[in-house]
């Protein structure tokens, strides 16, 4: 059974710092790996999402990594600000169109 | 473009009664997806559906049933519900599914309490 961890599962860091978010997932045998925003009392939102076969994806400030051979993601924020404030859940994909989610890390970027 | 839309959005359930959660998308995306969320937890897939007619179990099916007549919608159903069933529910949906690499949409979700 697929096992996803994150760690930390709450992290509060000042203004302007860079970050990593960890994501752990017990099975390989993947066909991509998601990483989600979600702020207080809303759905998800897709921040970047990494093909099985790829190494990393960009997106302005974020830049998610996938090693699958060793169940590992890393999402990193460069230059923090407080809108970006929220949970960050990442998810693992089979090629079934099964998914399953870490229980997300809490993000708080203080002014 | 309204993408994925729940309704509603907020509702209190007594023990035993029954509902449905409605769940349509507009992106005539394939594959539609249920899931929970509990304080503090990250989403459990409830049931999903490849496409119109054809649906299957995710990872916490007891105590739910789905349809899926249409490409449009995709209704969760609540049969004798119980506290267990107190959560936050996601309809979600991506086009093709099986072979893309396109991300979900999710809707804002429905909060459900039941006493």
């Amino acid at each position: 059974k697929q096992e996803v961890t994150q760690i930390p599962a709450a992290l509060s860091v000042p203004e302007g710092e860079n970050l990593v978010l960890n994501c752990s997932f017990t099975d390989s045998a993947i066909y991509n790996l998601q990483w989600f925003r979600q702020d207080p009392g809303k759905g998800l939102t897709s921040l970047l999402l990494i093909q099985s076969s790829q190494r990393e994806q960009t997106s302005g400030r974020l830049n998610a990594s996938l090693d699958k051979s060793s169940g590992r993601s890393t999402l990193y924020i460069a230059a923090s600000q407080p809108g970006d404030s929220a949970t960050y859940l990442c998810a693992v994909y089979t090629n079934a169109g099964k998914s399953t989610f870490g229980d997300g890390t809490t993000l708080t970027v203080k002014p | 473009n309204a993408g994925v839309t729940q309704t509603p959005k907020f509702r209190i359930l007594k023990i035993g009664q029954s509902m449905t959660l409605q769940c349509a998308q507009d992106m005539n995306h394939n594959y539609m997806y249920w899931y929970r969320q509990d304080p503090g937890m990250g989403l459990k897939l409830i049931y999903y559906s490849v496409g119109a007619g054809i649906t299957d179990k995710g990872e916490v099916p007891n105590g739910y049933n789905v349809s899926r007549s249409t490409t449009e919608d995709f209704p969760l159903r609540l049969e004798l519900a119980a506290p267990s069933q107190t959560s936050v529910y996601f309809c979600a949906s991506n086009p093709q599914g099986k072979y893309s690499n396109q991300p979900q949409h999710f809707g804002d979700g429905t909060r459900l309490s039941i006493l």
